[in-house]
């Protein structure tokens, strides 16, 4: 499976903005990259996912590069709610829908 | 439309006893998945069903674990002389097809499982 890279952690103030880099140099043509997060004591949630364009959703924003090899996850205006787990998955079309979950980026957002 | 529900959301075994988890997706879903997260870990893949089937138990420990979705009620994760090394939290996740073309899955709040 391919495997994907990110910080251990990172900090932002409230009210800025975030970027949440994930490598992931062996991605395959098909792959689908996913952010979820999860915030502590509870279970992850989707966040957002794209194939090769960047995206844009109620809760973040994707940029892929062009050649697909990392991708950041933008949110726009930290808030202490978004303080959590990021997690960056690549998912394969043909696989049998399992996650794979690496260490993430536990995001702390300070007043 | 009531999400993912996870029962108990905390379950405390003795060494040797047995520990059942259950899970309800959520309404029109019919794919389950479970994970387990030791603790300051990510999620570990364990298992996948449908109803009534097992699609894809790649992540699940050999022995003492088990896994049944069946047609009618909560998919159950079925633990067998649990040892302390059991203790983490197990999640359920649902979707309402199969995960090809990035389909979402939802989560719910987990079990948390002690074994003294």
């Amino acid at each position: 499976d391919a495997k994907t890279t990110q910080p251990n952690s990172m900090e932002s103030n409230e009210e800025e903005p975030v970027h949440l880099p994930c490598n992931h140099s062996t991605i395959s043509g098909t792959d689908y990259i996913h952010w979820y997060r999860q915030l502590p004591s509870q279970g992850p949630e989707y966040v957002i996912h794209g194939l090769t364009s960047n995206v844009n959703n109620r809760m973040a924003s994707l940029a892929i590069a062009e050649d697909r090899k990392s991708s950041t996850l933008i949110l726009h205006r930290a808030t202490l709610r978004d303080a959590a787990v990021y997690y960056c998955i690549l998912r394969r079309p043909d696989n049998n829908n399992d996650m794979r979950f690496g260490a993430g980026t536990r995001l702390t957002v300070k007043p | 439309n009531a999400g993912v529900m996870q029962n108990p959301r905390h379950l405390v075994r003795r060494r040797g006893q047995e520990a059942r988890l259950r899970c309800s997706p959520m309404k029109g879903h019919s794919h389950v998945y479970w994970y387990r997260q030791l603790p300051e870990e990510g999620l570990k893949f364990m298992v996948y069903l449908q109803k009534e089937n097992i699609i894809d138990e790649s992540g699940m420990p050999k022995e003492r674990f088990s896994a049944e979705f069946p047609k009618e009620g909560p998919s159950i994760l079925r633990i067998q002389q649990v040892v302390r090394g059991d203790s983490a939290a197990y999640f359920c996740a649902s979707s309402p097809r199969s995960g090809r073309w990035g389909n979402e899955q939802f989560f719910g709040p987990g079990t948390r499982l002690t074994v003294l």
